[in-house]
C-alpha cells in the first residue's frame, strides 16, 4: 500500500529536550511538507523539501530543524528552541512542488505533540 | 495574518439536506482552490478543486464555487450523508505553489 507513515501518534516532550517526528512515503514524491494544526486555527506551513538534499523554511521554521537525505524520508526535529511546541503535526507529500491542477498533497494521519 | 478564512467553525445540517461550506481570502494573487476532508485520527484528503479560470466544478454530491471578485468560495454537499461527518479544510496556492489552509469546518450530519 502507497501512502505516508508518522510516527509516533503520540509524544511527549520534556522542558529543554529535543524530539523528533518521523514522516515516511512510499509513494515516490519528490516534495514533503511538514505543517502545524493549533486549535481554530488553519493548517501553517513549517519546512518543505522539494527535493533530496534541499529544504526550505515555511513560514514558522523558527525553533525546527529538518533533513531529507532521502528521498522517502523528512524527519523533524522540534527543537528545545521551540517554546510552544504543542500542537498536531502533519507530514505531506506531493509529486513535485508545484501542485499543478492535477496534483495535490497527501497527508499522513499526524504526530500529536505534547509537552510535559 | 490569515489569508484565508473559514468563519464557521461548524454547521450541523440533516441528512439528505444541503451543506453549504464558505470560505474567504485576502490574496488576489491565489490561482488554485482546494477543499480538503479530516476524520479524527487522520489525515486529511484532497476532496474537489477548482482553477482561478472557473467558477464551478463538480464531483458527484460535491459542487465549488469560485466568486474571484469577492474572493469567497463554496463547497456544496447534496445531498448529506452520515459520512460526511468531518473537518473541512479549504487552501489555496499562491504563486510559489505554497497551500494556505483555512482553520477548518467541522460538519454534523444528523440522521
Amino acid at each position: 500500500d502507497g501512502g505516508i507513515t508518522q510516527s509516533p501518534k503520540y509524544l511527549f516532550r520534556k522542558e529543554g529536550q529535543n524530539v523528533t517526528l518521523s514522516c515516511e512515503q512510499n509513494l515516490n514524491h519528490d516534495a514533503m511538507y511538514w505543517y502545524r494544526q493549533d486549535p481554530g486555527q488553519g493548517l501553517r506551513l513549517i519546512y518543505y523539501s522539494q527535493i533530496v538534499n534541499d529544504f526550505q523554511k515555511g513560514d514558522i521554521a523558527e525553533g525546527y530543524s529538518v533533513s531529507r537525505e532521502k528521498k522517502e524520508s523528512f524527519p523533524l526535529t522540534v527543537t528545545s528552541a521551540q517554546k510552544n511546541p504543542t500542537a498536531f503535526y502533519l507530514c505531506a507529500s506531493s509529486i513535485d512542488s508545484q501542485l499543478t491542477t492535477n496534483e495535490k498533497l497527501f497527508f499522513g494521519s499526524g504526530t500529536q505533540l505534547s509537552v510535559l | 495574518d490569515q489569508q484565508v478564512k473559514q468563519n464557521s467553525p461548524s454547521l450541523s445540517v440533516q441528512e439528505g439536506r444541503i451543506s453549504i461550506l464558505n470560505c474567504d481570502y485576502t490574496n488576489s494573487m491565489f490561482d488554485y482552490f482546494l477543499w480538503y476532508k479530516k476524520y479524527p485520527a487522520e489525515g486529511p484528503t484532497f476532496l474537489i478543486s477548482i482553477s482561478s479560470i472557473k467558477d464551478k466544478n463538480e464531483d458527484g454530491r460535491f459542487t465549488v464555487f469560485l466568486n474571484k471578485s469577492a474572493k469567497h468560495l463554496s463547497l456544496h454537499i447534496v445531498p448529506s450523508q452520515p459520512g460526511d461527518s468531518a473537518v473541512y479544510f479549504c487552501a489555496a496556492r499562491d504563486n510559489d505553489y505554497k497551500l494556505s489552509f483555512g482553520a477548518g469546518t467541522t460538519v454534523t450530519v444528523r440522521a
